[in-house]
């Protein structure tokens, strides 16, 4: 089975502080994403990556920055939250394949105070 | 602007139905489908995907794909409680990367 595991489930922040969030996957999956998902706005990419070292932005990347070192982990960035970032983050990998499927993590529910 | 639309819901069915629930999207040169469940609180998990016009069938649950009038469907048949979960319909564009465009979801329930 695939598992892709994330640093926290819950997390509060402060405006201003710098956020680090975690996706590790176990699959030697080529892609790796971030989302964030807002009631009626569904999920939204922020970035993604197709191999170590290499991202690509996606639809919502303002305000994150990304780093993959190594294949299995994908951090995604706050560098200064604001409260407009709370909302749920999943993580997702993928092999390379075109249409292979994603496989979501279990999500982190951030809020900014 | 590539979009997928879906009816937000709330789909409410009798247990034992089946549940319809449908999504189009914009471009014509999507090449790749996914139906993915996400329980409240949950994350989502892939029910179904769907690559070639037609029918394709897994259990209780049917994917249709008609890629002349871009729209792609799920079918649960004798709907159960435990089906109750908003849907997610994905699609998946052309180009190199496998980036996929969700849909907001149907939230479906299941009434016993």
């Amino acid at each position: 089975d695939v598992k892709v595991t994330q640093s926290s489930r819950y997390l509060v922040k402060r405006t201003g502080e710098k956020v680090f969030l975690e996706c590790v996957q176990d699959m030697d999956h080529e892609n790796m994403f971030w989302y964030r998902q807002d009631p009626g706005l569904g999920l939204r990419l922020i970035y993604f990556s197709y191999d170590v070292k290499m991202k690509e932005k996606g639809d919502i990347p303002e305000g994150y920055s990304v780093s993959r070192e190594k294949k299995e982990r994908f951090s995604l960035i706050l560098e200064s939250a604001s409260t407009n970032q709370t909302s749920m983050y999943l993580c997702a990998s993928s092999r390379a394949g075109a249409g292979d499927t994603q496989y979501f993590g279990p999500g982190t529910r951030l809020t900014v105070l | 602007q590539k979009e997928v639309e879906q009816n937000s819901g709330p789909l409410s069915v009798p247990e034992g139905a089946i549940a319809s629930l449908n999504c189009t999207y914009s471009d014509r040169g999507s090449q790749s489908f996914f139906w993915y469940r996400q329980y409240s609180g949950k994350s989502p998990e892939l029910i179904m995907s769907i690559y070639s016009n037609g029918d394709k069938e897994d259990g209780r649950f049917t994917a249709q794909l008609n890629k002349a009038s871009q729209y792609v469907s799920l079918l649960i048949r004798d709907s159960q409680p435990s089906d109750s979960a908003t849907y997610l319909c994905a699609v998946r564009y052309g180009g190199a990367t496998n980036k996929l465009i969700f849909g907001t979801g149907t939230l479906l329930a299941v009434q016993p």
